[in-house]
């Protein structure tokens, strides 16, 4: 049981260049987001998927795009980076429930030249 | 609106003292507090939670926090600080009015230094 797992840890791109931050839980649970971390910003919601088959903007939705392939995985993808979106991205899911706490993978740190 | 506010960017505290790290909130209706730590190059750790009942909580590796409804805080304490508990923590908020899966608002984090 990995819980959430994220790939890749580290990468550099150049502005314009396009990826895909892949995740993935094995806790079965519905819901999943995608968060990035920046200095004295705290962790912003990019996107999240409440079930299978549906996303959902969040706070900083521009500039990037979700797919929630099955149940287990939700990817991000950035069709042309930007240095602005230089930052560590991280995975999370929550088990069911509002009072539920997250589960959060090791992160993706993003640097775009 | 909800949100969540750590009024200090750092907190350095000397080994074996007792620290504070301190969180406010505001929302409409009843909060889920939250508290998760972050060490160097991982991602966040669930350490405890507030839904209701009793005012103290306590947590992972010792710590525990104060839910106070009046001053609308969420102070995370630990009696004794080891050097090992130097990261970055950070104070998590959900509305029990918004029945929606974006509303949990995190902090901007509290990084904390224990002094040998």
């Amino acid at each position: 049981n990995a819980g959430v797992t994220q790939t890749p840890k580290f990468q550099v791109l150049k502005t314009g260049q396009s990826m895909t931050l892949q995740c993935a839980q094995d806790m079965n649970h519905n819901s999943m987001y995608w968060y990035r971390q920046d200095p004295g910003m705290g962790l912003r919601l990019i996107y999240y998927s409440a079930s299978e088959g549906t996303t959902d903007k969040g706070e900083v939705p521009n500039g990037y795009n979700v797919s929630r392939l099955n149940k287990r995985e939700f990817s991000l993808r950035l069709e042309s980076a930007a240095p602005s979106q230089t930052s560590v991205y991280f995975c999370a899911s929550p088990r069911a429930g509002a009072y539920n706490e997250q589960f959060f993978g090791p992160g993706t740190r993003l640097t775009v030249l | 609106a909800q949100s969540v506010a750590q009024p200090e960017d750092q907190v350095n505290v000397a080994e074996g003292n007792p620290l504070t790290v301190k969180c406010t909130y505001s929302v409409s209706g009843n909060p889920y507090l939250f508290w998760y730590v972050q060490y160097p190059n991982r991602g966040l750790q669930f350490l405890l939670k507030y839904i209701t009942g009793d005012n103290l909580v306590k947590g992972s590796y010792g710590f525990e926090a104060e839910f106070n409804k009046s001053q609308t805080s969420f102070h995370l304490k630990k009696p004794s600080a080891l050097v090992s508990d130097s990261a970055l923590y950070f104070c998590a908020v959900r509305d029990s009015y918004l029945n929606r899966d974006d509303k949990i608002i995190f902090g901007k984090g509290t990084r904390l230094h224990i002094l040998p």
